[in-house]
């Protein structure tokens, strides 16, 4: 069965550090790739987004992530992190075969240490 | 933000009693599920709706029904609630098919004792 995989529960970075979230996905073609960002007490909300051509793609808060097909990964990054950016991160992607739903991976909990 | 509401926020509630939760947007999105997210399981789907009156099923659906009857409302409703039923749910809105985007509520925190 298609997965997404966050092999980090927990991460902890200082404040001004560089940070790497990875993800792992499980499928035959290129995916769609999400990574979404949910402060405590909130909804989640789309940092970025992967559908197809610069492997390399920017979003929101000064995030990138690059997808690596060899790998099968979608790797978030930021080069420098802020305390603002302690939150739980998520990776999502379509199943094979279902166009209108997401499968979630379990989540990355940021913590920034001042 | 997307045009999403949830209601009620937080809810405490007792076993064997129905709950429903209910999901407004004004996105006039095609779209709507419903998940529900607990520690280590990230988010799970419910149930989701493609159109008014059309539903089916997501990963988790057992103990669980929705309904549709108008494009911006989107009903959860636990028939007999349990203690594993405790859980925040979200909802989320989809405009179209092709892109997958979908756009999330606040989330409703449901306590069953």
């Amino acid at each position: 069965a298609q997965s997404v995989t966050q092999p980090d529960i927990h991460i902890t970075v200082s404040e001004g550090a560089s940070l790497e979230l990875r993800c792992n996905y499980s499928y035959g073609a290129t995916p769609y790739l999400f990574w979404y960002v949910q402060s405590p007490g909130q909804g989640l909300q789309l940092l970025l987004k992967y559908f197809s051509g610069d492997t390399l793609v920017q979003g929101i808060k000064g995030f990138e992530a690059e997808f690596k097909r060899s790998q099968s990964s979608f790797n978030l990054r930021k080069p420098s992190v802020h305390w603002s950016d302690a939150a739980e991160y998520f990776c999502a992607a379509p199943p094979s075969g279902a166009t209108n739903k997401l499968i979630f991976g379990t989540g990355t909990l940021l913590a920034v240490q001042p | 933000d997307a045009g999403i509401t949830q209601s009620p926020r937080h809810k405490v509630t007792e076993t064997g009693t129905p709950v429903t939760l209910r999901c407004h947007q004004t996105e006039n999105h095609r779209y709507m599920y419903w998940y529900r997210q607990d520690p280590g399981h990230g988010l799970r789907l419910i149930h989701y709706s493609y159109g008014v009156k059309d539903t089916d099923k997501g990963e988790v659906s057992d103990g669980y029904s929705v309904s549709r009857s108008k494009t911006e409302d989107f009903l959860l409703t636990l028939e007999s609630a349990t203690s594993s039923q405790t859980s925040v749910y979200f909802c989320a809105i989809s405009e179209s098919d092709r892109d997958h985007e979908q756009y999330f509520g606040p989330g409703t925190r449901l306590t069953v004792t």
